[in-house]
């Protein structure tokens, strides 16, 4: 079926490890984007990608990475998990100025 | 940096009555975007207004723009228990025609009664 999905739904990590929360879209929209939702912040751009292999900072970058290899897909890295990145974190997608399309969330925990 | 926030933060209505939500932001925007998230799912979109337009319809959607007070409403008429849900709004501000990303509000969740 088209849409974007985000694997896995729930994870549960200790600090200091690797994480990565993966992120797959049907559409072939180009722009790709991850948010991090939490209690009394709404929700926060981490990182963007306008197409393959290019990559920018939003908001809240530190201790996050990404990468784009491919169109579809669009994985986000906590390379050394900490207690505060624990969140709810949404991955979308559209075609440039049109609206996003959400998955339905990677529920991290980090202990 | 937050740019919008939405009043009220909860909202509960009967069915069948009109619910308010409102939004306000800090920096010009090329368009503000209204969001529904239902419980533990991703955000759904539902209605765009460009900054050169002051009213849009959509189905019960309404959703004013006023740039001069930087702020925008929406309004869903005859609710339904479907409707309850979170609702925010998003705008797009940087450069990029909204390849950049959006800027959240923290949302108005809204309760409708049966």
């Amino acid at each position: 079926d088209a849409g974007i999905t985000q694997s896995p739904r729930y994870k549960i990590t200790e600090t200091g490890r690797q994480v990565t929360l993966m992120c797959h879209q049907t559409w072939s929209h180009s722009y790709m984007f991850w948010y991090r939702q939490d209690l009394g912040h709404g929700l926060r751009l981490i990182y963007y990608s306008a197409a393959a292999d290019i990559t920018d900072k939003g908001e809240v970058p530190d201790g996050y990475v990404v990468s784009r290899s491919k169109t579809e897909n669009f994985p986000l890295t906590l390379e050394s998990a900490t207690r505060s990145q624990t969140s709810v974190y949404f991955c979308a997608s559209s075609h440039g100025g049109q609206p996003q399309h959400f998955g339905d969330g990677t529920r991290l925990s980090i202990l | 940096s937050q740019q919008g926030e939405e009043d009220p933060q909860a909202l509960s209505i009967q069915e069948g009555e009109n619910a308010t939500m409102n939004c306000s932001y800090k920096t010009s925007i090329n368009n503000l975007q209204w969001y529904r998230q239902n419980s533990g799912r991703g955000l759904v979109h539902l209605i765009l207004i460009r900054s050169n337009e002051r009213e849009k319809h959509s189905g019960r959607l309404r959703v004013t723009l006023d740039t001069s007070k930087k702020s925008s409403s929406l309004l869903i008429t005859a609710s339904r228990a479907a409707d309850t849900a979170s609702y925010f709004c998003a705008t797009d501000v940087g450069a990029g025609g909204g390849a950049d990303g959006l800027t959240f509000g923290k949302g108005t969740h809204l309760i409708i009664q049966p």
